[in-house]
């Protein structure tokens, strides 16, 4: 079975300074991975994803995110903070092959503050 | 171009009472997930519909039920409520030969 694990429930960063949420992930096959943000009382914005080929992915809002199969992780990172970046974050990875059809298994999210 | 569209947005139901949730998906996607979010956690799998089936389901009880009508659009029903089915309710919308999925806004469901 896949899962996801995110290490860090909260992570605080100054505005400006460089930020990365930890995610690694477990996976029978090669993996497809995703990072999704969430403001309160909202669905889920997908931000990036890696499917296969480098392993630094770009996104939405300057986002980027770096893959290592060797330490099956996808951290999420963005060189400079911005106060609006402050969401819940959330890595998931979706299944493929034999019967399963795209589900997403989630982390357990992870709360980043970024203080003016 | 709408994205996926949910509905209601919020829903407030008495314990045992049923209910019936709602979801448009994104332009030219065919497959509909369901997950169920509690508060503090991260969303889960609930069951994923293509070609008006049922597909895939996670590890939710029968009380838990969906349909898919030909225009692609889903309905999420949830019988015999309980307190502990009080959560937000994601659905997903994406293109079964493309990579990804599309979430909604939610539906919060509380049980009192």
């Amino acid at each position: 079975a896949q899962s996801v694990a995110q290490p860090e429930d909260q992570v605080n960063v100054a505005e400006g300074n460089p930020l990365t949420v930890k995610c690694t992930y477990s996976v029978s096959g090669n993996p497809y991975l995703f990072w999704y943000v969430q403001y309160p009382n909202r669905g889920l914005q997908f931000l990036l994803k890696y499917i296969t080929g480098d392993n630094l992915v770009k996104g939405s809002y300057g986002f980027e995110a770096e893959f290592n199969k060797s330490q099956t992780s996808f951290h999420l990172k963005k060189p400079s903070a911005l106060v609006s970046d402050s969401a819940l974050y959330f890595c998931a990875v979706r299944d493929f092959g034999g019967t399963s059809y795209g589900k997403l298994t989630f982390g357990q999210g992870t709360i980043l503050t970024v203080h003016p | 171009d709408a994205g996926v569209t949910q509905s209601p947005t919020h829903l407030i139901k008495t314990r045992g009472q049923q209910v019936t949730l709602r979801c448009s998906p994104k332009s030219g996607h065919d497959t509909v997930s369901w997950y169920q979010q509690a508060l503090g956690q991260g969303p889960q799998f609930i069951f994923q519909y293509y070609e008006e089936e049922e597909r895939q389901r996670g590890n939710f009880p029968d009380r838990f039920s969906g349909h898919q009508f030909p225009n692609y659009s889903s309905e999420l029903n949830v019988n015999a409520l309980l307190l502990g089915d009080s959560a937000l309710y994601l659905c997903a919308s994406s293109r079964t030969v493309l990579i990804g999925a599309f979430f909604g806004q939610g539906t919060r469901l509380t049980v009192v």
